[in-house]
């Protein structure tokens, strides 16, 4: 079992929609990220998160330490937003698979 | 602008030869990465290191070496490529503490 899970595997909006992806832990963790993977391989770092909730613009993090279970949330999402979102956790950046995001105009 | 450069981008080359894949960056940060990614599939850490002279072998580390003599530098070299090795290689770094990653724009590898 992966140590870091992430739901959903694939998921398709459409534009303005909510999303939420989560990320789900079976280790003890000094931080979690949240990255950004566009088609083409760069990887932008969007969040580090040891507590609470931060926001960026039209993203949103949270973390829950206790249930070891984090989320990252789009507000209006707009075809941009297309990207694979990656959970990561620890120094040495155990991944999660990663979730695909398509969203359509 | 990027401030962690990787090269080549893309390379092509054939089995058996010895390959250098480079990682630059000028942040001055202490820990470096390198990940293996194949397309559409999860990255797997290969090798990090905390600071000049620290290495340490991550998941997938028995098939390529890296070395940190400088801060800034971190070149992880594939003895003997084998097409096994074709993949997507990335670099990454960070400052001590919770800080963010970054990651550099990566190294297409074909090894024919």
């Amino acid at each position: 079992k992966n140590e870091v899970e992430q739901s959903p595997q694939n998921l398709t909006a459409q534009e303005g929609e909510f999303i939420t992806i989560n990320c789900s832990y079976s280790v003890g963790i000094s931080a979690l990220h949240w990255l950004q993977q566009h088609p083409g391989g760069g990887i932008v770092s969007l969040f580090m998160l040891s507590s609470g909730k931060k926001k960026h613009g039209r993203l949103i993090a949270t973390i829950n330490i206790q249930e070891k279970h984090s989320s990252l949330h789009i507000t209006a999402s707009h075809p941009r937003d297309s990207a694979v979102y990656i959970c990561a956790v620890n120094n040495d950046m155990r991944f999660g698979a990663g979730t695909r995001l398509t969203v359509k105009p | 602008e990027a401030d962690i450069y990787q090269t080549p981008r893309y390379l092509v080359i054939g089995t058996g030869k010895k390959i250098t894949l480079e990682c630059s960056q000028t942040m001055g940060h202490d820990k470096m990465y390198w990940y293996q990614q194949d397309p559409g599939m999860e990255l797997h850490l290969i090798h990090y290191s905390y600071g000049v002279n620290s290495t340490e072998k991550g998941d997938l580390s028995s098939e390529s070496t890296v070395s940190r003599i400088r801060t800034e530098h971190f070149p992880l070299t594939l003895e003997s490529a084998r097409p096994s090795h074709t993949s997507q290689y990335l670099c990454a770094s960070k400052r001590e503490g919770n800080y963010g990653y970054t990651f550099g724009s990566g190294t297409r590898l074909t090894v024919v």
